[in-house]
Parts: structure tokens; C-alpha cells; sequence
């Protein structure tokens, strides 16, 4: 099946840096890539809509300026943390739709723990 | 998206049939039901979807009613292994493709 892969696996960064997630699609095009993310014992919150060549579309109380989405080509998405804070600490999630159609299965990556000390 | 209704959590023998229940009350015609499930701590994975069609697969089989408005989730042979979060999502069929997750049901496979 379709693979997607997230780098890092895991993260542990200081309070006031900069963290930066990979997301790819290792055999497809991705037009469009979603980010995710999940506290422990919780479900998954979508973040945002991220779309190859064009501005990410965030869900509501998520802040533009603390995750920055850039989707620069069809297999690879990123999201960066900004001034990361110990509250940031979450599990990161994406995935990505392979085909046009909505009928398509979406592909999840195996997930980016980010810890903030 | 119309939102799903599930048991919080359900415990199955193995090698037994795990039947995971989803209401759907208010799905709309050019809405699908799919299934995905998490296990500890890895990215979730795919298991079925479908329309209004009962379905089948390696993985699992998916019963939807006909008023569509509940579908079920059958692991034939459950084994260990299918010890996980289940999701029921109810997903748009036109426009964003993304998939909205309610709580899930954790189903605990007992020995």
C-alpha cells in the first residue's frame, strides 16, 4: 500500500526553539496533506489542511503564525512549531490523500513525538 | 461532516468475532463510512469504507444498514494484535477530502 513517512520519529527540543516536521509520500503525489495532532488518551484534532503550491487552510484555534505549514511539492509537506513551549508537547500526525477522488483513502505517517522542555 | 456515535470501549476473545457498532444518524446521501484504527502510539491505519454496500476485505468486513444511519465493524478472527482504537468517520464525498476523528471505540483483545 501507499506510504507515508514523517522525520523525526521523535523530538525533544527547548522551550523557545524552533522544531521542524517532515511529512512525505514515498510512492505517490500528494495534492493535499493533513496535519494532525494528538494529546494522550485523546483523539486526533485535525490542524490543518496543507495544499501543494498554496497557503495551508487551519482549523479554527489553531495559530497560523505558531504552526507553519509548507507544502512545497507534491510528496513533501512540513509543519514547523515555532517558540515551541512545553505545551506544544503533543503527538504530530499527518497524512495524505492519494488519489483526486474523495473516495480515496487517506494515508496516515507513523507520527512525530515532540517533547519541550 | 455528520458525527459518529461509538462505544467507548469493548473487550473481545480472541479468536472470536469483534463486532464494533457505529450510529450515523444524521449521514447525508454523498457521505461514506469509513473505518481506521490506531494502535499505541503509531499513526492510524485503514481498515474499510464504504457507501451503502455491505463490504469485505482481507482486513475486516463492513455491514451498513439500509437507512444507512448505523454500520458495524466485523473482525472475523480476532487476535491479539487488533488490540486498538477504532474510528468510525463519516467522510464527505465532494469537496475537502479530510477525515474528522471522534473518539473511537478501544477494543481490548482478551487471551
Amino acid at each position: 500500500g501507499a506510504v507515508v513517512s514523517q522525520h523525526p520519529s521523535w523530538v525533544i527540543c527547548k522551550s523557545g526553539t524552533s522544531v521542524k516536521i517532515e511529512c512525505r509520500s514515498l510512492d505517490f503525489q500528494a495534492t493535499t496533506m493533513f496535519w494532525y495532532r494528538q494529546f494522550p488518551k485523546q483523539s486526533l484534532m485535525l490542524m490543518a489542511t496543507s495544499n501543494e503550491g498554496s497557503k495551508a487552510t487551519y482549523e479554527q484555534g489553531v495559530e497560523k503564525d505558531k504552526f507553519l505549514i509548507n507544502h512545497a511539492s507534491l510528496t513533501l509537506s512540513t509543519l514547523t512549531v515555532t517558540s515551541a513551549h512545553p505545551e506544544d508537547s503533543s503527538f504530530y500526525i499527518c497524512s495524505a490523500s492519494r488519489g483526486t477522488s474523495s473516495t480515496g483513502e487517506l494515508f496516515f505517517g507513523e507520527g512525530s513525538r515532540l517533547t519541550v522542555l | 461532516d455528520a458525527k459518529t456515535t461509538q462505544p467507548p470501549s469493548m473487550d473481545c476473545a480472541e479468536g472470536r468475532a469483534a463486532n464494533l457498532p457505529c450510529n450515523h444518524s444524521t449521514i447525508s446521501g454523498n457521505e461514506y463510512v469509513y473505518w481506521y484504527r490506531q494502535i499505541h502510539s503509531q499513526g492510524p491505519q485503514y481498515i474499510i469504507h464504504g457507501l451503502k454496500n455491505n463490504e469485505t476485505n482481507e482486513m475486516a468486513s463492513l455491514i451498513i444498514t439500509e437507512d444507512r444511519k448505523s454500520s458495524t465493524l466485523i473482525l472475523p478472527h480476532a487476535t491479539l494484535r487488533d488490540t486498538a482504537v477504532y474510528y468510525c468517520i463519516v467522510r464527505l464525498i465532494q469537496g475537502a477530502q479530510k477525515l474528522v476523528f471522534g473518539q473511537g471505540t478501544r477494543l481490548t483483545i482478551n487471551p
